[in-house]
């Protein structure tokens, strides 16, 4: 299957600080990315559709404004957690909409621990 | 909307019997559904895929699922289950491949 790869595995940052994670498709194009929060033994939340060349879509009570996030090309979606805190500690995953003749499938990402200290 | 129940938070098993994971999904038209694999501190891997071809989907690992229209499920089924096998199962429902419907997970637990 196709790959995503996200970098870095684990990030520890201070309170105050920004984090940027990176999301690559690696053998395929992606226009479209989605990026996740998952709280431990949870399900996955939807928290943004990121598309190539334009603005990211948020979902309902998702800060665009902490959570930024870049589409800057077919391969590369970036998520950057502004002025973090605690609260905001959690596995992020992002997924990449690989289109082939059978149809479109999702790939993810291995997933980002942030913690913030 | 588009929704789906996983109706058990935990199936254990022992390792070589099969394995049930159940499934149900709420729809207004014709969905795709995936089944996704979680292992500890991991990212999701897809497992099968119904997208209105087959009904009875084969995945990875020995997986299958059948999509059954008139009872709205699409219940993960493996004969055999390894001890590799123990995670978190998600069952997802995808409207128009623009976002991913999530059930809650079951965890799988496989004793030897």
């Amino acid at each position: 299957g196709a790959v995503v790869s996200q970098h870095p595995s684990r990030v520890i940052c201070k309170s105050g600080t920004s984090v940027k994670i990176e999301c690559r498709s690696l053998d395929f194009q992606a226009t479209t990315m989605f990026w996740y929060r998952q709280f431990p033994k949870q399900s996955l939340m939807l928290m943004a559709t990121s598309n190539e060349g334009s603005k990211a879509t948020y979902e309902q009570g998702v800060e665009k404004d902490k959570f930024l996030i870049n589409h800057a090309s077919l391969t590369l979606s970036t998520l950057t957690v502004t002025s973090a805190h605690p609260e905001d500690s959690s596995f992020y995953i992002c997924s990449a909409r690989y289109r082939s003749g059978s149809g479109n499938t999702i790939y993810f990402g291995e997933g980002s621990w942030l913690t913030v200290v | 909307a588009q929704s789906v129940t996983q109706l058990d938070s935990h199936v254990s098993v022992s390792e070589g019997t099969p394995v049930l994971l159940r499934c149900n999904y709420s729809s207004s038209y014709s969905p795709s559904l995936f089944w996704y694999v979680q292992h500890p501190n991991k990212g999701l891997q897809l497992l099968l895929k119904y997208t209105s071809a087959a009904t009875l989907v084969k995945g990875i690992n020995g997986f299958e699922a059948e999509f059954k229209k008139s009872e709205t499920s699409f219940h993960l089924t493996k004969p055999s289950a390894h001890m590799s096998d123990a995670a978190e199962y998600f069952c997802v429902v995808s409207p128009g491949f623009q976002k991913l419907v999530f059930g809650t997970g079951t965890r799988l637990l496989v004793s030897p």
